[in-house]
């Protein structure tokens, strides 16, 4: 079973481009996640979908950050534009979630984005 | 606002060795504490888990100790080998499956 993919893999951009991630997560999977990993911390939940609906996007900066996932499956985050700040490691992951059951995440191996 | 509280940071072991690993959280409402492991390069893998009811789980050299009245949690590596150099993180998850990330403690297993 392939598990999630993402590209790139590594992305090198002038402060104030635009940056987008693409996510396809496990066949099957209805619940999408985004996570920023900064260096030498713990992911942090930027947004997530149930199916197409984002149920929590608390912590997504809206100003310059948005996502999608079109028809419930793929998904595209983007940054307009970027900040330094924004250097990390961006994550998805995907989960099949069953009412009763633990919400076990599966993580891509991640896109990392250095902004000069 | 760090709900899960990580230590040591990072932690140098022998081959053979116990790696110790600690975590504190806040929010009794946390029904869900699993343990994932990262390589470099690599996106968090789910290790282990263990639910609020359960004091300890074990699966194979990994073992997670779960203290609910102290509100802390632990993982031990039994028999630490090289491969299990990577950077380990706790995390907590609330009943919408919202996980929380603690800062990680990077281990090093020496040959």
């Amino acid at each position: 079973e392939a598990g999630v993919v993402q590209s790139p893999r590594y992305k090198i951009i002038e402060k104030k481009q635009p940056v987008a991630f693409w996510c396809n997560p496990i066949s099957g999977h209805n619940t999408l996640y985004w996570y920023r990993q900064n260096l030498g911390q713990g992911p942090e939940l930027l947004i997530r979908y149930e199916n197409e609906e984002a149920v929590d996007d608390s912590q997504l900066p809206k100003d310059r950050f948005s996502a999608e996932r079109l028809k419930g499956v793929d998904s595209t985050l983007k940054i307009q534009p970027a900040e330094l700040g924004d250097s990390a490691v961006y994550l998805c992951a995907s989960s099949l979630d069953l009412v009763g059951q633990p919400y076990e995440q599966y993580f891509g191996p991640g896109t990392r984005l250095t902004v000069t | 606002q760090q709900q899960v509280k990580q230590s040591p940071q990072s932690l140098i072991v022998q081959k053979g060795g116990i790696s110790i690993i600690n975590c504190a959280y806040e929010n009794t409402a946390f029904d869900y504490f699993p343990w994932y492991q990262q390589f470099p390069g690599k996106g968090p893998a789910l290790l282990i888990a263990i639910r609020p009811d359960v004091s300890e789980k074990k699966e194979g050299r990994f073992t997670i100790s779960f203290n609910k009245s102290a509100k802390q949690f632990s993982l031990h590596i039994m028999d630490s080998q090289p491969g299990d150099s990577a950077t380990y993180f706790c995390a907590t998850t609330d009943s919408w499956g919202k996980l929380q990330f603690g800062a990680g403690t990077q281990v090093v297993v020496t040959p």
